[in-house]
């Protein structure tokens, strides 16, 4: 089955620059990855979802790209704020519409 | 109202007995799933319904039924509750394949601990 390894726990970024989370992946690439925001007390929340023939994907202040080759997709959060500390999570589709999701990683911007 | 409720939001309860989880959505989305989150160990699959009449088990189904009285609830029963059962529990929902670019859709989870 697909493991999903998302980089270090918790990371933790100074208030204006770019946090970069890394998401990677040991089997066959799937069609598609998404990744979430997840608060604490509360459900995950969708952000982006990228597709297998997409390099990068763009959403605001949010880009992702996917790297079949490395097996690997990066989350970037550029002029980051306090506010965009979360947890963010990965989330691979598994076949026959069901996701895996990756353990997450804490990201705290510091002001 | 959120799209997706989860009730209880808290339960305490003691081993051996039998808990029901419940959840309800107004998003009219097909697809349904119950998931437990652990530290460390990410969001986990226990079941999920494509539709009223299909049930499938995810894969850590064991210890847990669930039943779909309707398209909008989907609950998820612990027959006789353990304390490795301890967890946060979200039900989430998604419509057909060519909306998938909307993710899923979580509820707010029930904070369940088994003592």
């Amino acid at each position: 089955s697909q493991k999903i390894e998302q980089n270090s726990e918790a990371l933790n970024i100074q208030e204006g620059k770019t946090a970069t989370l890394t998401c990677n992946y040991t089997n066959y690439s799937p069609a598609y990855l998404q990744w979430y925001r997840q608060d604490p007390g509360r459900g995950p929340v969708f952000l982006l979802l990228i597709r297998e023939n997409e390099k990068e994907k763009r959403k605001e202040r949010l880009k992702v790209t996917f790297d079949t080759t490395l097996k690997q997709s990066l989350f970037h959060i550029t002029a980051s704020q306090p506010a965009d500390s979360a947890t963010y999570l990965c989330a691979l589709y598994q076949g026959a519409q069901k996701l895996v999701f990756g353990q997450g990683t804490r990201l705290t911007i510091n002001p | 109202d959120a799209d997706v409720t989860q009730t209880p939001r808290n339960r305490i309860t003691k081993t051996g007995k039998r808990i029901m989880l419940e959840c309800s959505q107004t998003k009219g989305h097909d697809r349904m799933y119950w998931y437990r989150q652990d530290p460390g160990l990410g969001l986990r699959l226990i079941y999920y319904s494509f539709d009223v009449k299909d049930i499938n088990k995810g894969e850590i189904s064991d210890g847990y039924s669930v039943s779909r009285q309707a398209q909008a609830k989907f609950s998820l029963s612990l027959e006789s509750a353990i304390p490795n059962q301890t967890a946060l529990y979200f039900c989430a929902t998604s419509g057909r394949e060519d909306s998938l670019n909307y993710g899923y859709t979580f509820g707010s989870g029930t904070r369940l601990t088994v003592v």
